[in-house]
């Protein structure tokens, strides 16, 4: 079970909005940034957010990320079918010193 | 740019140990932290560890009692090892470069993966 939850699926049609969310505790986003990795089928995860907020180069305007309290949500504009993919948050867990990861979410577009 | 590679065997056996290196090109490995991260077969990601080039290490307490890792910086390569395998460390096993600030999980780039199984 992993320490950060996040639904197992989500879908939208191209071009709409939607949100992936990614709950925590206070040892974990609670009290430390959120990274989102983007794994697409058969690849290596991607980082696609940082610092709860910030993208990397290359990645577009289309993926955002936030953070409340102890939950973070990634929400991706203008879907499009290349964006079919799994969705991970991270963040550092003062519990266990080391970083958590959610377990996960597959995001399929119609 | 910094590419990493793993390599190592596909297959181990039950109680053997699992040995991974990670090449890393493009960036002089005596800078960041290097880590290992694993993913069974259509789950999830789970940490393992992470490295400096100094030596210094900071382990998954679920994985600790059996984690070595090390660095060689003359090589420019970091590797794994894990020890009593069983089935359920059957993995791709990712290295990736760490960010440098504390309590970060700014995991970038990553490595293709290599898929390692256990089994008799």
């Amino acid at each position: 079970q992993s320490v950060l939850t996040q639904p197992p699926s989500a879908s939208g049609t191209p071009g709409q909005r939607v949100t992936i969310s990614c709950s925590g505790s206070s040892s974990s986003i609670g009290s430390h940034y959120v990274y989102w990795y983007q794994q697409l089928p058969g690849t290596a995860p991607k980082l696609l957010i940082y610092s709860s907020d910030q993208r990397p180069s290359g990645v577009p305007d289309r993926f955002s990320g936030s953070k409340s309290g102890t939950s973070a949500s990634l929400a991706i504009s203008g879907l499009r079918s290349e964006d079919e993919a799994d969705y991970y948050c991270a963040a550092w867990d003062d519990s266990l010193s080391g970083p958590v990861f959610g377990g996960g979410t597959k995001l399929t577009v119609l | 740019q910094v590419q990493l590679q793993e390599s190592g065997p596909g297959l181990v056996k039950p109680s053997e140990t699992l040995s991974l290196t990670c090449t890393v090109s493009g960036d002089s490995i005596s800078s960041y932290y290097w880590s290992w991260i694993r993913q069974p077969p259509g789950k999830g990601l789970e940490w393992i560890g992470y490295i400096y080039y100094s030596g210094s290490t900071n382990y998954n307490p679920s994985l600790k009692s059996r984690v070595t890792m090390s660095v060689d910086t003359s090589k420019n390569q970091f590797s794994l090892k894990l020890s009593s395998v069983t089935a359920a460390d059957t993995a791709v096993y990712y290295c990736a470069r760490r960010g440098a600030a504390a309590g970060t999980v700014w995991l970038d780039p990553w490595g293709q993966g290599s898929l390692v199984t256990v089994s008799s």
